[in-house]
């Protein structure tokens, strides 16, 4: 059964704190990606990444670096948290191939993150 | 940027009833792609219609692609109470990364 896993389903800091969300996939998958989800706003895309060591940015990457020094693990980092940063990230991976064949991504189960 | 927006926001129907959900979106796509997402967990892939494709089926789920008017609709036959979750368009960007729209959010009730 394939899986997209992250390191906290819940999660609670304070701001000014330095905040580390782990994405996990064990599908050998090419591309991964963090999303965050706000009410009426839907997913945004912060990054993404294709490659080991490689990052591109998405709509939203202000306050927000990531790391992917392994192919199945893709970290996204809140700098200095903030409250506006209060969200429910989502971390999603897929393979890569032809955009024509392109299937599904696969997303973890989310973490909700407060941040006081 | 958002790429498909959701029609209507919110839905309520009962069991044994079809709900439709509309999407529309802005640029040209490679694939239109339905997700759902139960309350408060990650997104689950529904069906993915491709541009060159009219319609597609996969259960009791019908997806509708209609690129001349940028257009997409899921249909959910005979609703049942586990079907209430929120489902959301996407379209392919670039880097294969989805633009989302805000979801409809579907109840079914008993």
């Amino acid at each position: 059964d394939v899986k997209v896993t992250q390191s906290s389903r819940y999660l609670v800091k304070r701001t000014g704190e330095k905040v580390f969300l782990e994405c996990v996939q064990d599908m050998d998958h090419e591309n991964m990606f963090w999303y965050r989800q706000d009410p009426g706003l839907g997913l945004r895309l912060i990054y993404f990444s294709y490659d080991v060591k490689m990052k591109e940015k998405g709509d939203i990457p202000e306050g927000y670096s990531v790391s992917r020094e392994k192919k199945e693990r893709f970290s996204l980092i809140l700098e200095s948290a903030s409250t506006n940063q209060t969200s429910m990230y989502l971390c999603a991976s897929t393979s890569a191939g032809l955009p024509s064949s392109y299937n599904e991504q696969f997303f973890g189960p989310g973490t909700r993150l407060t941040v006081l | 940027s958002q790429q498909g927006e959701e029609d209507p926001q919110a839905l309520s129907i009962q069991e044994g009833e079809n709900a439709t959900m509309n999407c529309s979106y802005k640029t040209s796509i490679n694939n239109l792609q339905w997700y759902r997402q139960n309350s408060g967990r990650g997104l689950v892939h529904l069906i993915l219609i491709r541009s060159n494709e009219r319609e597609k089926h996969s259960g009791r789920l019908r997806v509708t692609l209609d690129t001349s008017k940028k257009s997409s609709s899921l249909l959910i036959t005979a609703s049942r109470a586990a079907d209430t979750a929120s489902y959301f368009c996407a379209a392919l960007r670039t880097g294969y990364a989805l633009n989302f729209g805000k979801g409809t959010s579907l109840l079914v009730t008993p």
